[in-house]
């Protein structure tokens, strides 16, 4: 149980295009998912908390308008880096947090997404 | 906002050794402590975790322990394992988790 799944994996894009990741709790219903980056050889920064039905919660410096969130359902966040540049390359990772009762603090984390942006 | 501050960067120990990791946080209302192994280009998995009204937990080789007065909360595992090498991060929150910058755990044979 507790499966997180995050599509694509792997992409590579031109610099000014947009990207858009998806992030799927496949046994579970999650209210709460969230996004973060990991640079390599580093910990995982905390970008924004997607809510479901309702606005993301942008971490400090986290550009909203740039890292477009979507918390449409119950089991679907989308991230979507819009006009992506070099610096936005990176490993994104989502979480979801199980709404049942008694584990509503346990993160479950997806496979991650690679992003290279040339 | 929270901070995680994690010690050591990296540990190297031989194959049946114990290791442990520790960790210090700044926000008392923090009441959530995981634990996640991240092998290379892999998600973070949960290993364990307490909640601020248990001192101490234990799975199989797996321990946690967490002085609340101290701010401060370490990882234990015992008759370490080649495959128990990985990067390991602890984290502290409640609505959100901050993370330490990780410990990276080498175990020889």
């Amino acid at each position: 149980g507790a499966v997180v799944s995050q599509h694509p994996s792997r992409v590579i894009c031109k610099s000014g295009t947009s990207v858009k990741i998806e992030c799927r709790s496949l046994d579970f219903q999650a209210t709460t998912m969230f996004w973060y980056r990991q640079f390599p050889k580093q910990s995982l920064m905390l970008m924004a908390t997607s809510n479901e039905g309702s606005k993301a919660t942008y971490e400090q410096g986290v550009e909203k308008d740039k890292f477009l969130i979507n918390h449409a359902s119950l089991t679907l966040s989308t991230l979507t880096v819009t006009s992506a540049h070099p610096e936005d390359s990176s490993f994104y990772i989502c979480s979801a947090r199980e709404d049942s009762r008694g584990r509503r603090d346990t993160q479950y984390f997806g496979p991650g997404t690679r992003l290279t942006v040339l | 906002g929270e901070n995680v501050e994690q010690h050591p960067s990296t540990l190297s120990v031989q194959e049946g050794d114990s290791a442990v990791i520790k960790c210090t946080y700044s926000d008392s209302a923090s009441n959530y402590f995981p634990w996640y192994k991240q092998e290379l280009g892999k998600r973070p998995q949960l290993i364990i975790d307490i909640r601020s009204n248990v001192g101490e937990k234990k799975d199989q080789r797996i321990a946690v322990t967490l002085n609340k007065t101290a701010k401060h909360f370490s990882l234990h595992i015992t008759e370490t394992q080649p495959e128990d090498s990985a990067v390991y991060f602890c984290a502290a929150g409640y609505s959100t988790l901050t993370f330490g910058k990780g410990t990276m755990l080498l175990v020889s044979p």
